[in-house]
């Protein structure tokens, strides 16, 4: 089963603007994972959040985490077309090496 | 360094035959994670080693499905008996150590097709 849910499932934007992907979760986290597929290949890791962090920023990527809500926002700002892919939340329920829940995945395309 | 390799990046199978999906972690991790992806969805969990005991397998769909890692380096899942509904890319993940909390490292897949 799929703890996640993002939101959109699609979304087409212009090169240059900026894109918010949501998810939200089930249940209480340890923390939660971002990450990216290009098509035909493996997963990416982009960013990890941790339930004590409320805001964190890599490069063009912000993350929000809200556990009150039980959702997170993902934002890329300034697009590009290489970031065309589809982008997916992980939660991780406990610390250590615990298994990656994913939600089905919102479909980013960057139109040049 | 190299990442995750997973061999053979596609499989055709017809149903019925058995197959073997193999995973080349990164070397010295020691945590390895096995995940089934259907096609529009999320990857799923199957199974984790950390070295070579199998401490999760609570993601197998049924008993067709084996995985073990010997050495605790190089994994192998099984599929035995395969059915159209095991259609899907078979993801493998590592990461280095036992505990904290850690990003995951895939490997490009392989993509299962069943006829």
């Amino acid at each position: 089963s799929q703890q996640g849910e993002e939101d959109p499932q699609a979304l087409s934007i212009q090169e240059g603007e900026n894109a918010t992907m949501n998810c939200s979760y089930k249940t209480s986290i340890n923390n939660l994972q971002w990450y990216r597929q290009n098509s035909g290949r493996g997963l990416v890791h982009l960013i990890l959040i941790r339930s004590n962090e409320r805001e964190k920023h890599s490069g063009r990527l912000r993350v929000t985490l809200d556990t009150s809500k039980k959702s997170s926002s993902l934002l890329i700002t300034a697009s590009r077309a290489a970031d065309t892919a589809s982008y997916f939340c992980a939660t991780a329920l406990n610390s250590g090496n615990t298994p990656l829940v994913f939600g089905k995945g919102t479909r980013l395309s960057v139109i040049a | 360094g190299a990442g995750v390799s997973q061999s053979p990046r596609y499989k055709v199978a017809k149903r019925g035959q058995d197959v073997a999906l193999r995973c080349d972690p990164i070397s010295g991790h020691v945590s390895l994670f096995w995940y089934q992806q259907a096609l529009g969805q999320g990857p799923e969990f199957l199974t984790y080693f950390q070295n070579e005991a199998q401490l999760d397998k609570s993601g197998l769909p049924s008993d067709r499905f084996f995985a073990e890692r010997p050495e605790g380096s190089v994994s192998t899942l099984k599929i035995q008996r395969t059915q159209q509904e095991d259609s899907a890319v078979y993801l493998c993940a590592s990461t280095p150590r036992g505990g904290g909390t850690y990003e995951q490292y895939f490997g490009p897949g392989t993509r299962l097709t069943v006829t």
